[in-house]
């Protein structure tokens, strides 16, 4: 069984802080990873997708990709009320087939 | 202005009914997928088209439907079958010319059974 494993929190940072959200994955296969922001009863909206190890960054986000370790971060510095929300992982395992983690909440306290 | 649309936004079902979520994409896009969202898990997908006329299924497509008769369209239809109905239904699209397909959401279908 595919699985992607995250920490459901909540993760509570204040303003201006770096959140840090961790996913973890189980299919050594898995080629490319992808984070995405939902708000509470909408859906999910594609923030940073990585493929190759390392950092890449966009703006206040940073993903990082340790496929050694299986393991994918997403990092959101100068954190705003605006960035509460659920984050979701999910990793490309291939064939057409994404597996999704159940998410985390993070807050974000002004 | 390009993107996913589903209909309708809210929809209740009487237990035995089958009823059918629509979702139509103007990104040409050629892959579509449905997947089920219930609270604190993750996406699940039901079903999944690569191109016109053709689906696959996914990890939960018992009591669940669709048909890919145009490439712009992929309705899903919840029928009786499907005991636990209730969720949100996310439709997603992505294009074949991404080496990475990442995908993309329309705005979802609330579904409650009565």
């Amino acid at each position: 069984q595919k699985e992607v494993e995250q920490n459901s929190g909540p993760l509570s940072v204040p303003e201006g802080a770096i959140a840090s959200l961790n996913c973890t994955y189980s299919d050594r296969g898995s080629q490319s990873f992808f984070w995405y922001r939902q708000y509470s009863g909408k859906s999910p909206e594609l923030i940073m997708f990585i493929y190759s190890n390392g950092d890449k960054e966009d703006g206040r986000f940073t993903a990082q990709l340790n496929k050694a370790s299986q393991y994918v971060s997403l990092l959101i510095r100068d954190s705003q009320p605006s960035d509460s929300a659920t984050y979701l992982c999910a990793a490309d395992t291939g064939g057409f087939k994404t597996i999704f983690g159940a998410g985390t909440r993070l807050f974000v306290k002004a | 202005d390009g993107g996913i649309t589903q209909s309708p936004k809210y929809l209740f079902r009487k237990e035995g009914q089958n009823v059918t979520l629509s979702c139509e994409q103007n990104l040409n896009h050629d892959a579509m997928y449905w997947y089920r969202q219930d609270p604190g898990q993750g996406l699940r997908l039901i079903y999944y088209s690569q191109i016109v006329n053709d689906f696959q299924k996914g990890d939960i497509a018992e009591g669940y439907s669709v048909s890919r008769e145009k490439k712009e369209s992929f309705p899903l239809t919840v029928t009786s079958a499907q005991k636990n109905p209730t969720a949100f239904y996310l439709c997603a699209s992505s294009t074949e010319f991404s080496s990475y397909n990442e995908q993309f959401f329309g705005p979802g279908t609330r579904l409650t059974v009565l």
